[in-house]
């Protein structure tokens, strides 16, 4: 059982690359979402989903995209990098039953964009 | 809108002593959910306490604890016996049952030897 898993660890790219950041959870757990850190303002959600097929935005979701296909895989998707994007991101998966319980988290990617 | 508020951007306790990390909240709702998470310097996110608005009793694990105050909108931790181990960041979190959670900025706590 790996729990939540992110990949890459780190990555560094030019302004207006596009990049695709990797989360995958073996938890069956319905919600999934993603989150950026940034010094100062703790953790901001960008996007989350319920299920396959479901996705909604959150509080920071300009930039980036996401899509659910399967229950494990949650991709989140920088169209074209800007340097304001530089942060780390942050994936987290939860069972929907029994109201909110504890968010996994995985171990996050940093991602600097020059 | 709901907003969390962790007023201390640093605190610090002496190994084996008790420290309390203050959070704050801002909401209409009258069911949530609170939680205080640690970030060790390996990034990790943990989750340390949660607490449900509708029960009375203050959550409790180990050595860790919580001051729960619903018409103060406050939800403060309480560490006791302070080990090297604390050092982290801690977060405090609000969700109102929806699938949003909100975090605050995080405290850093400083545990001195």
């Amino acid at each position: 059982n790996a729990g939540v898993t992110q990949t890459p660890k780190f990555q560094v790219l030019k302004t207006g690359q596009s990049m695709t950041l990797q989360c995958a959870q073996d938890m069956n757990h319905e919600y999934m979402s993603w989150y950026r850190q940034d010094p100062g303002m703790g953790l901001r959600l960008i996007h989350y989903s319920v299920g396959a097929g479901i996705t909604d935005q959150g509080e920071v979701p300009n930039g980036y995209n996401v899509s659910r296909s399967t229950t494990e895989d949650f991709p989140l998707r920088l169209l074209s990098a800007a340097p304001s994007q530089t942060s780390v991101y942050f994936c987290a998966s939860s069972p929907l039953a029994g109201g909110p319980v504890t968010q996994y988290f995985g171990p996050g990617t940093r991602l600097l964009v020059l | 809108a709901q907003t969390v508020t962790q007023s201390q951007p640093e605190m610090s306790v002496q190994e084996a002593e008790t420290v309390t990390l203050s959070c704050t909240y801002d909401t209409s709702e009258s069911d949530y959910y609170l939680f205080w998470y640690k970030q060790p310097p390996s990034r990790q996110m943990i989750l340390v306490i949660r607490q449900e608005a509708y029960k009375q009793q203050n959550a409790t694990e180990n050595r860790f604890s919580v001051n729960f105050q619903k018409a103060a909108k406050s939800f403060s931790l309480k560490i006791s016996d302070s080990q090297l181990g604390d050092a982290a960041m801690y977060f405090c979190a609000y969700n109102s049952g929806t699938y949003k959670y909100i975090f605050g900025t995080g405290t850093r706590l400083k545990v001195l030897a």
